[in-house]
């Protein structure tokens, strides 16, 4: 079955305590991102990654970091997490501009 | 940067009442649109998509929308609601060139009463 998965889907820490979210597509998809959702703002772009090695800030990427080895996996990385990163975090993949982005279940993040 | 705005952030019908969701954007070239709906408790799904061509557009579950270039405007329909219809909808553009960034809107949330 063609899907996106986050891992975890629930989270609480600390702030300061480092955290990986994982997010991995069986699609073959080039173009993976990050959005961050909040109550009145919508969705978000954190970052988002072209290709292997490729990868672009989005509109609010201030405290995050990602990497793309690997076509499939794109973590998402809080190196020292703050309460104001509380959020619903959305991982999705597409093949192109002009495709369909396809979305993962989300992970709800609480950094106390 | 493009920006999108959804006026109606909560919409109350009852079921069979006609829907129309408003969303415009601000970009000065080309883009692509799309609607995406959120059930409750689930992640975004497409509901349509615009990119070039007729622009009314069908979705899944009797949805449709209509670019309107003059007006910058990407409007949701549907004639009649059903229960099942509650979620909550967003707008979203990325732009033809440069930056991918796909541009949500800050959503409607609808709720349809039986």
């Amino acid at each position: 079955e063609a899907q996106v998965t986050q891992n975890p889907r629930y989270l609480i820490t600390v702030t300061g305590k480092k955290l990986t979210v994982t997010c991995s597509q069986n699609m073959n998809h080039e173009y993976m991102s990050w959005y961050r959702q909040d109550p009145g703002l919508g969705l978000r772009q954190i970052y988002y990654s072209m290709n292997v090695e490729v990868t672009d800030k989005g509109d609010v990427p201030e405290g995050y970091k990602v990497s793309r080895k690997e076509k499939r996996n794109f973590p998402l990385i809080l190196e020292s997490p703050s309460p104001n990163q509380t959020s619903l975090y959305f991982c999705a993949s597409g093949t192109g501009r002009q495709e369909t982005q396809y979305f993962g279940p989300g992970t709800r993040l609480l950094v106390l | 940067a493009q920006s999108v705005s959804q006026h109606n952030h909560h919409v109350i019908l009852s079921e069979a009442a006609s829907l129309e969701l408003g969303c415009n954007y601000s970009y000065g070239g080309t883009v692509n649109l799309f609607w995406y709906v959120q059930y409750p408790g689930q992640h975004l799904q497409l509901l349509l998509k615009y990119f070039s061509g007729d622009p009314l557009v069908k979705g899944i579950k009797g949805f449709e929308a209509e670019f309107i270039k003059s007006k910058f405007s990407f409007n949701l329909r549907k004639p009649s609601v059903q229960w099942s219809d509650t979620a909550e909808y967003f707008c979203a553009v990325n732009p033809h060139m440069g930056r991918r960034a796909l541009t949500f809107g800050s959503g409607t949330r609808l709720q349809v009463q039986p």
